[in-house]
């Protein structure tokens, strides 16, 4: 039981660049979320979603784009990447409105040079 | 506006003394608040959540409680192991599960 797979792990873009955080869940659920973590701070919500075909912004969206083909799969899109993209990435689901608690992926830590 | 705020930051005890973390949030109509475990490197884990003032819930030596403005998670007797980020989140009323997240407190237990 695999739960929620983010990949890569790691990874360092050059200004300017784009790349695709992939996220995929196995359990069916229909919410599906992503967060950022900067030190310090709270996770902050930039998008989510509630089903496939269904996307919307969260709290910090700016710079980012994603997509929701499939119930399993929700690929996070950086595009033209910033130093202020530098942080660790944690997609989550539920299989509810968050009431029986998300299933958080492991992290993809990007940074921005 | 909606928030959450945890305290202390940090808090570092001795094995087995027990004390107490405190979420304080300010929230448009409460549906949910949830506490997590974090441990370094890693995601958040899902520990509890509670719906209503007076609830309470328990997991091995972790207990949370909510009223209606704070949430405490008591950690009776606490061991090494139990050092971790914990995260308090709150869902407001009209959201589609996105859940708000204060910053952490650090709990360090020294043997």
């Amino acid at each position: 039981n695999a739960g929620v797979t983010q990949t890569p792990k790691f990874r360092i873009l050059k200004i300017g660049q784009s790349m695709t955080l992939q996220c995929t869940q196995d359990m069916n659920h229909n919410y599906m979320y992503w967060y950022r973590q900067d030190p310090g701070m709270g996770l902050k919500l930039i998008y989510y979603s509630v089903g496939a075909g269904i996307t919307d912004k969260g709290e910090v969206p700016n710079g980012y784009n994603v997509s929701r083909s499939t119930t399993e799969d929700f690929p996070l899109r950086l595009e033209l990447a910033a130093p202020s993209q530098t942080s660790v990435y944690f997609c989550a689901s539920s299989s509810r409105t968050g009431g029986y608690g998300y299933t958080f992926g492991s992290g993809t830590r990007l940074t921005v040079v | 506006e909606d928030q959450v705020t945890q305290s202390p930051e940090a808090l570092r005890l001795q094995e087995g003394e027990s004390s107490s973390l405190n979420c304080s949030y300010t929230v448009s109509g409460l549906r949910g608040l949830f506490w997590y475990r974090q441990d370094p490197g890693k995601g958040p884990e899902f520990l509890f959540t509670l719906y209503s003032a007076g609830e309470e819930k328990e997991k091995e030596r972790l207990k949370a409680t909510l009223t209606k403005k704070e949430s405490f998670l008591h950690i009776t007797a606490p061991k090494p192991e139990d050092s971790a980020t914990y995260l308090c989140a709150v869902q407001a009323g009209g959201s589609q599960g996105n859940l708000i997240f204060g910053k952490g407190t650090k709990l360090s237990v020294k043997p």
